[in-house]
């Protein structure tokens, strides 16, 4: 079974430095991979996604994210945190279901502080 | 492109009385909506899967009589809690898969705004 696993509940960063939010995945199958950003009491934005192709893919607001198979990791990453970016991030994987189609399953999420 | 709008945005009601949450998809055609519940500071939970023109498919541990789910379009999905009670209060999301998006492999879904159901 596909699951992603966000290790830190919580990072804080200060404006202007590198912001690194952790995503493992659990998949017996190559997997589609998403990160979604929630602000207060909103539904979720995709940031980027990754199906297939080159491993590093570029997103929305700055963020990026590398599939790194050999460590079953996908990473989301931005050079230079703005105080904008202050959200709840989730990793998401696409399970496949035995009767066709697919769902998502997020991970716990984290919540990204930055502070001036 | 592709918004998703629910309604309300928020409802607070008394124990024991119904609420329905509709889902739209605004500018596409969505053959399947996802009904989500989320708890304060926790992740999203996928509570149905709803195709258009046919039953949802609920996991487990849902209960289909309490929260019934109907599709009746390619651009409306409705959540109705059922004798709601205290317990039931929740941040509702739905999301909708654009079927000319190549949704399909991707799952590429678009959220909705969500619905805070307070119970009182």
């Amino acid at each position: 079974a596909q699951s992603v696993t966000q290790l830190g509940s919580h990072v804080s960063v200060s404006e202007g430095a590198l912001v690194l939010l952790r995503c493992n995945y659990s998949s017996s199958v190559p997997p589609y991979l998403f990160w979604y950003v929630q602000y207060p009491n909103q539904g979720l934005q995709l940031l980027l996604k990754y199906t297939t192709g080159a491993t590093l893919v570029k997103g929305i607001n700055g963020f990026e994210a590398e599939f790194k198979k050999s460590e079953t990791s996908f990473h989301l990453t931005k050079p230079s945190a703005h105080m904008s970016d202050a959200a709840e991030y989730f990793c998401a994987v696409s399970v496949i279901l035995t009767g066709g189609g697919n769902k998502l399953t997020f991970g716990t999420g984290t919540q990204l502080k930055v502070e001036l | 492109g592709a918004v998703v709008s629910q309604h309300p945005s928020w409802v607070i009601c008394k124990s024991g009385t119904s609420v329905k949450i509709e889902c739209r998809s605004l500018d596409f055609q969505a053959t399947t909506m996802f009904w989500y519940r989320q708890f304060p500071k926790q992740s999203l939970m996928l509570m149905a899967t709803s195709n258009e023109g046919s039953k949802a498919t609920y996991e487990q541990g849902v209960e289909k009589d309490k929260f019934l789910i109907n599709h009746a379009s390619l651009t409306l999905s409705t959540l109705t809690v059922t004798s709601a009670h205290p317990e039931d209060s929740s941040f509702y999301i739905c999301s909708a898969r654009d079927i000319l998006a190549g949704g399909g492999l991707y799952n590429e879904q678009f959220f909705g705004p969500g619905t805070r159901l307070t119970v009182l």
